[in-house]
């Protein structure tokens, strides 16, 4: 069974950091490209991040580009994101997510953790 | 990287037919056959339920379907069910290893 298990969500206060972790099983983690989605509260899901298999390649949105850093550690098979100078628009669940190598779809979510930036 | 246009909500009775649309530009929608679709109950994960356009995975029923014209992709609910009711986002490759999903639309059977 695919499991993909975020934590590390938490409140935080503005310009503060967090490190999201999401470790993976049930799947070949190293076959597959890994995202990082958003969803505010009450709100539609928002793309943030995208990494390949190695770890070699990384994308992000322009709302966090310079602020959030997506990487990988194969060997745990754990996702990471590194969120700094948050501000109260990061607000939101955030999803790790899994896609096959080469496919640009996603294939697997977690269930999610909630950050919330406020003072 | 706006997002993609979607209606906010749609309905319809057991058994109609419901078609979403997700307007896009010719950098994302219009210029790649990489759109797909994902359902969210609440509270709840997405699930993937159209790939690359018009694929659907294995266990997705067949009242799925999904279609793309320029840079408008529909997805198509027929024969609607009482669990049909959820949240549905558009999604679509916009180049450079980029994605950008839709604002969602409600679905609700009357």
């Amino acid at each position: 069974e695919v499991q993909l298990v975020e934590s590390g969500g938490g409140l935080v206060q503005p310009g503060g950091s967090l490190r999201l972790s999401c470790a993976a099983s049930g799947f070949t983690f190293t076959t597959h490209w890994m995202h990082w989605v958003r969803q505010a509260p009450g709100k539609g899901l928002v793309w943030v991040s995208r990494i390949n298999s190695d770890g070699s390649g990384t994308t992000y949105a322009d709302s966090v580009k310079g602020r959030f850093t997506i990487s990988r550690d194969n060997a745990k098979n754990t996702l990471y994101l590194q969120m700094n100078s948050l501000r109260a628009e990061d607000t939101a669940v955030y999803y790790c997510a899994g896609a096959n190598y080469g496919d640009y779809y996603i294939d697997y979510w977690g269930q999610g953790t909630l950050v919330t930036v406020s003072s | 990287q706006s997002a993609l246009t979607q209606p906010r909500s749609v309905s319809g009775s057991p058994g109609q037919s419901v078609t979403i649309s997700c307007t896009g530009t010719s950098s994302d929608v219009g210029n790649y056959n990489y759109v797909s679709w994902y359902q969210q109950h609440p509270g709840k994960a997405p699930k993937l339920m159209v790939y690359d356009v018009s694929k659907r995975p294995s266990g997705v029923p067949d009242r799925f379907s999904g279609s793309k014209s320029g840079n408008t992709a529909s997805l198509t609910i027929s024969g609607l069910q009482a669990e049909d009711e959820a949240d549905y986002y558009c999604c679509s490759y916009a180049g450079r290893y980029t994605w950008v999903f839709g604002g969602g639309t409600k679905v609700t059977v009357l």
